[in-house]
């Protein structure tokens, strides 16, 4: 079966620090990955997708990028953090050239001071 | 990526009573999905329709579609505490690797 993995669950960190997030799926190759923001009570905003290695789409230019080394890993960072970046962080996938149902991770909440 | 609209945004009804959210989407869509998210947690798939059908069931929940209206409603027949929960649908075109997603229901179920 499948499984998706993130960490950490929470983070907190100073306004200028960097970022990293990571995602892991296990169970499939070649997923369509994504990563998503939710601000408190909101919708999701797409940030990234990724429909193979090194393959990135930036939905909302913004001081985040993200990067899928590995045909199962992907990663949100910042080189500098912002107020504005706190938030709940959502990792998906999807198999590979589907348009059915995508598969959430845990989340990571995010707050920035 | 928020193209949808959903209403009601928050519904409060006692345990036992039905729950109707519905949903509009502006293009036209191969499915249309719904998902559960409990409160700070991951959303859950429940429910995929397809552009070609009207309603479909699992369990107690009911979607309907009606591609002429561009809408969908999910109805949680019976509802208990536990369905306490906030509902997102969202909509897939065909040749879109993206998902466009409403604002979402905050349900809650009083026991």
């Amino acid at each position: 079966s499948q499984t998706i993995h993130q960490w950490p669950a929470t983070l907190v960190q100073p306004v200028g620090s960097p970022l990293s997030l990571e995602c892991t799926v296990e169970g499939t190759s070649n997923p369509n990955l994504y990563w998503y923001r939710q601000a408190a009570g909101r919708g999701l905003q797409l940030l990234f997708y990724s429909v193979g290695i090194g393959q990135i789409s930036s939905e909302v230019p913004q001081n985040l990028s993200a990067s899928r080394p590995q045909d199962r890993q992907f990663i949100l960072s910042s080189k500098k953090l912002l107020l504005s970046d706190s938030g709940f962080y959502l990792c998906a996938w999807r198999r590979g050239g589907s348009i059915r149902e995508q598969f959430f991770g845990p989340g990571t909440r995010l707050t920035v001071l | 990526s928020q193209q949808g609209e959903e209403d009601p945004q928050a519904l409060s009804i006692q345990e036992g009573e039905n729950a109707t959210m519905n949903c509009s989407y502006k293009t036209s869509i191969n499915n249309l999905q719904w998902y559960r998210q409990n409160s700070g947690r991951g959303l859950v798939h429940l429910i995929l329709i397809r552009s070609n059908e009207r309603e479909k069931h699992s369990g107690r929940l009911r979607v309907t579609l009606d591609t002429s209206k561009k809408s969908s409603s999910l109805l949680i027949t019976a509802s208990r505490a536990a369905d306490t929960a906030s509902y997102f649908c969202a909509s897939n075109s065909d040749s879109n690797y993206q998902l466009i997603w409403g604002a979402g229901t905050k349900l809650i179920i009083k026991p």
